[in-house]
Order: structure tokens, then sequence, then C-alpha cells
């Protein structure tokens, strides 16, 4: 079936680095993604999204950006600091109104 | 906050009990989800509403598992007859037709 993965399972970042969380998916009709960061104990929280029609969006010391090419997507944040520390997972719409996510990768902020 | 808010927390109860979880979405998100997340795994998705319609179920989601919209505002999930390996957290996520915020989710552990 259809799935979202991710390169990595973990990622220790320096604090005050740059972080790149990377996320590959398989479903070419993917026209939606989003990315969430989830804290331990509490429900994932809402971070960027972005519509295939577009290849980078950017937030608040975040940018996203997506390849269809190589149906990749990445998450960056800058200048991390330890309230980064967490899972992030990716997650795709393919237009069915259900999001289909990967297992996460946990982001570790090292002071 | 994003608005979902998700009753309770934490439920511990013992196989062969019936549980339900509550969800309470802001007025304005007309789409209402629920999700299944295992440790270490991505949610998974179980079904959806728009209004009081559910208008998709996940083959996740067995007959022993109903979620009901009654007035298309909060929602209900209840699981009869509860086994070990329904533990898990259940999450509602509310939003439009493609962004999706989530609720911080009732975490179940069957014993």
């Amino acid at each position: 079936g259809e799935s979202v993965g991710l390169h990595l399972p973990t990622l220790s970042v320096q604090e005050g680095d740059n972080s790149i969380i990377n996320c590959a998916y398989s479903n070419s009709a993917s026209d939606y993604f989003i990315w969430y960061k989830q804290e331990s104990g509490k429900g994932p929280q809402f971070i960027i999204d972005i519509r295939s029609n577009m290849d980078k969006r950017q937030g608040q010391r975040v940018t996203v950006l997506l390849n269809k090419t190589v149906k990749h997507l990445s998450l960056q944040i800058a200048a991390t600091q330890p309230g980064d520390s967490a899972v992030y997972f990716c997650a795709e719409n393919f237009g069915n109104e259900k999001l289909t996510f990967g297992t996460g990768t946990r982001l570790t902020i090292i002071p | 906050d994003t608005g979902v808010s998700q009753n309770p927390r934490h439920k511990i109860t013992k196989r062969g009990q019936n549980v339900t979880f509550r969800c309470d979405p802001i007025s304005e998100h007309n789409r209402l989800y629920w999700y299944r997340q295992t440790l270490g795994q991505g949610p998974e998705f179980l079904t959806y509403f728009q209004n009081e319609a559910q208008l998709e179920k996940s083959r996740l989601l067995s007959d022993r598992f109903s979620a009901e919209r009654p007035k298309g505002s909060f929602s209900t999930l209840e699981i009869q007859r509860t086994e070990q390996g329904d533990s898990a957290m259940y999450l509602c996520a509310a939003g439009g037709l493609y962004e999706q915020y989530f609720g911080p989710g009732t975490r179940l552990t069957v014993t």
C-alpha cells in the first residue's frame, strides 16, 4: 500500500544549529503534506504545510521543501532551541480526507 | 491551543469492559477525525465526519468500535468488549478539507 517513511529515526543537533528532517513518500498523487511536532504525552502539533504545486514554504524558523521528482519532503528548523526536542512526523493527503503518517523522527537538541 | 479538547486524558480498563471517549472541537471545524496511535508509530486513521455524517471508516475500525457525532459538534468513540490490543492513544483532530488540528488524545490502557 501507499506509505510515508522517514530516513532517520533519531537526530541529535547542537543547540543553535540548524536541523533537517527528511521524509520520503510513495504516492505521487499526494497533493498536500503536513509536518507535525509531537511532544511526549501530547497530540501532534501542526507546524507547517505545503501543497504539491509548491516546492518551498517558509514559516517562523521552519522551512519545508518538496521535491516531487524524487518524492521527498524535508523540514528545516533554524537555530534550534531546547523546546524543539520532540518527535516529528510528516503526513500526506492525497485528496481523500485522511492523513497518512510515517513513523516519526525523534529530534534531540543538545545544550 | 488547537481548540480541540478530549476527555478523559487517561483511561485504564479491564479487558472486556466498554469505554467511551469524547472529543470537543471548536465550532468552525466541520470536519472531525479519529486516529489511533501506538507507541513509536504515527497516528493511523480510523474514521471521519463532515458535520454529523460519518463519511469514511478504516478497516481498523472493527465492529467493536463505533463513533458518533450527533449534532455535528462533539463526537464520541466507543469501544465495546475491550481487548489488550486496543491499548493506544486515541486522537481526535478537527479542521477543514486539508489542515487537521489534533487534540491532546486519550491514552487507553487495557489490563
